[in-house]
């Protein structure tokens, strides 16, 4: 089974200031790592994804995030938020090789960015 | 345009009268799923559905039908609604995972349905 936890369940933040979001995960099989962001009243919107290679990847909206196998974490960052990046955001995991590719999410943490 | 849709967006109902949710992908996707938001629960898995006439239980299918009778639509249905099922309801496609590349791992949401049951 697979498990996320979403350290920070609110982050407020000043416009063009720097953001870190917090992911930690626990699965005992290989997992593949998602971050998806929620604008008010819409879907969830994929923001990146890791699944093998470089340790850093880099998203949409000037998103990146780290992976780090030995801390199990995955934390999501962006040097300048903007107004328009106040959502809520999720961090998802996802099982290598399974059929059912049932994404586990994190309660998710909501950005809010002031002026 | 490639997107999942979902009808209707909102809904009110009550306690025990059947409803359906439909939802449509426009991308020949094989693989569709149901899922249901809560309040610090994130996201949770109903069913899901890896092609057509194949379906199975997700994390928490209880009190929750599908069907699957056309690769495109994933109709998901409440045969006797009870409060407790009040949620935000969201359909997701995928790509194989293998045959798509780095992309078949994404999953592509809908709007969403917002339903409330009183």
């Amino acid at each position: 089974a697979q498990s996320v936890t979403q350290l920070d369940s609110q982050v407020p933040v000043f416009e063009e200031a720097p953001v870190e979001l917090r992911c930690n995960y626990s699965s005992s099989v290989s997992v593949y790592l998602f971050w998806y962001v929620q604008y008010p009243n819409q879907g969830l919107q994929l923001l990146l994804k890791y699944l093998s290679g470089s340790t850093l990847v880099k998203g949409i909206n000037g998103f990146e995030a780290e992976f780090n196998k030995s801390q199990t974490s995955f934390h999501l960052r962006k040097p300048s938020v903007h107004i328009s990046d106040t959502a809520e955001y999720f961090c998802a995991v996802l099982p290598y090789l399974t059929g059912r590719r049932a994404l586990t999410f994190g309660s998710g943490t909501r950005l809010q960015v002031q002026p | 345009e490639a997107q999942v849709t979902q009808n209707p967006r909102y809904l009110i109902t009550v306690t025990g009268k059947k409803l359906t949710v439909t939802c449509s992908q426009n991308m020949n996707h094989e693989y569709m799923s149901w899922y249901r938001q809560d309040p610090g629960l994130g996201l949770r898995q109903i069913y899901y559905s890896m092609n057509v006439e194949v379906t199975d239980k997700g994390d928490v299918p209880e009190g929750y039908k599908v069907s699957r009778k056309e690769k495109r639509n994933f109709p998901l249905i409440l045969e006797s609604p009870s409060p407790n099922q009040t949620s935000l309801y969201f359909c997701a496609s995928s790509p194989p995972g293998l045959a798509g590349g780095s992309r078949g791992y994404e999953q592509y949401f809908g709007p969403g349905t917002r339903l409330t049951v009183t």
